[in-house]
């Protein structure tokens, strides 16, 4: 049971270059998110997807496409990378049901650095 | 809106020593839950607990406790006898509407 899982760990990109940041897990979840973290902050939602077929914005989605692959998979896009995208980027997963209140797992997170 | 405060960036103490994290929210629903989570300096998310509006217990877990006051609004943590392990970034959150609403993070330092 490896809960989730984010690849890759670490990527560097040039900006305008474009890529897909990966997200799975396997305690059959509902709902699926994607945080950004900046240095010294708390996380911020970039997306949402609350049962699979559905995404919605968060926070902060400029410059960022999700797609909802099936349950297990949660994938998020930067189409033009630019340094402010410069980031850790969290996958969380969580069950989900009217009236919230379960618990995200989060993955190990993804350190992206946009030159 | 919702919001979640935690009006301390930093606190550093010298172990064995208690520590309280103070965490306000604001909310207009009357059904709500509440959360802590822990991120070390390895840098991955730990989930600590959550708690049910409609419960003001309370609650301990060892070392950790935590006082939820409706009244004022607060869900505050306290950490008994700091470890040096204990040092990490401490996060307060809400749910709203199938999202978590986040604190800033509360940095703790516990020294040997």
């Amino acid at each position: 049971n490896a809960g989730v899982t984010q690849t890759p760990k670490f990527q560097v990109l040039k900006t305008g270059q474009s890529m897909t940041l990966q997200c799975a897990q396997d305690m059959n979840h509902n709902s699926m998110y994607w945080y950004r973290q900046d240095p010294g902050m708390g996380l911020r939602l970039i997306y949402y997807s609350a049962s699979e077929g559905t995404t919605d914005k968060g926070e902060v989605p400029n410059g960022y496409n999700v797609s909802r692959l099936n349950k297990r998979e949660f994938s998020l896009r930067l189409e033009s990378a630019a340094p402010s995208q410069t980031s850790v980027y969290f996958c969380a997963s969580s069950e989900w049901r009217a009236g919230g209140g379960y618990e995200q797992y989060f993955g190990p997170g993804t350190r992206l650095t946009v030159t | 809106a919702q919001k979640v405060t935690q009006a301390q960036t930093e606190i550093s103490v010298v172990e064995k020593e208690d520590v309280t994290l103070d965490c306000v929210y604001e909310t207009r629903d009357t059904t709500y839950y509440l959360f802590w989570y822990k991120q070390p300096p390895s840098g991955e998310l730990v989930f600590l607990i959550r708690r049910n509006s409609f419960d003001e217990q309370n609650e301990i877990s060892g070392r950790y406790s935590w006082n939820f006051q409706k009244s004022t609004s607060s869900f505050n943590f306290t950490i008994t006898a700091s470890q040096v392990v204990d040092s990490a970034v401490y996060f307060c959150a809400q749910d709203s509407n199938y999202q978590l609403i986040w604190g800033a993070g509360t940095k703790l330092i516990i020294k040997p």
